[in-house]
């Protein structure tokens, strides 16, 4: 079946300028994360919804990060006024129930 | 707070021998553990995972994993190194609050 994807794969964005990258998940998973991860480093979680629920954000950077799960399906992750520290490669994953992770493609996002 | 280590940021094998990628984590109890790889411009892969019962778990890839709870560790291991297998390999945990916690990865490189 299909995995978890991400759209775009690559975004390329000028300084102060807002991004929305998008995750779908797997089908009838009802958890899904965000994490960043810098180049070198493993990744760093974000944020994570159960359902429509967001119910941990305590990794999100700053208040310019943000993240949304309407119908608990597609998640969007917005970062508002980008700066160069955001570069970094977005992953999302998604699980069942709460035990393993299947992750996307991510997001190479680059901050000129 | 939980963490992960993985003290080898490079290993060069050649192909066909042996291969051992260590984990070493930091938690009060048994967290579920896993190891994902990842290859260039790629999400991550589940490989395999623990969560309780026996202690040396198999994965896909002719990969194995040993948890040693008075080592705190959850080794990889491969008997016989094939050249796909060069790749960026991350040890993971999950101590029951949803996230995933990774060490900075070791990166393998396999020599003819």
């Amino acid at each position: 079946g299909a995995g978890v994807s991400q759209s775009p794969r690559y975004k390329v964005a000028k300084r102060g300028q807002d991004v929305a990258l998008r995750c779908d998940p797997i089908s009838g998973h009802v958890s899904l994360f965000w994490y960043q991860q810098a180049l070198g480093q493993g990744p760093e979680f974000l944020t994570y919804f159960q359902n429509e629920a967001q119910l941990d954000k305590s990794g999100l950077p700053s208040d310019r990060f943000f993240a949304e799960r309407p119908e608990g399906s597609v998640s969007t992750l917005k970062i508002q006024r980008t700066q160069q520290e955001d570069s970094a490669v977005y992953l999302c994953a998604s699980s069942l129930s709460t035990d393993t992770q299947y992750f996307g493609p991510g997001t190479r996002l680059t901050v000129l | 707070a939980q963490s992960v280590t993985q003290p080898d940021i490079h290993i060069t094998v050649s192909e066909g021998a042996s291969l051992e990628l260590r984990c070493n984590y930091s938690y009060g109890a048994t967290p579920y553990l896993f190891w994902y790889v990842q290859s260039p411009g790629q999400g991550l892969q589940l490989l395999l995972k623990y969560f309780s019962g026996d202690t040396l778990v198999q994965g896909i890839k002719g990969f194995e994993a040993e948890f040693k709870r008075s080592q705190s560790s959850f080794n990889l291991r491969k008997p016989s190194v094939h050249w796909s297998d060069a790749a960026e390999y991350f040890c993971a945990v999950n101590t029951g609050f949803q996230k995933l916690v990774f060490g900075t990865g070791t990166r393998l490189l396999v020599s003819p």
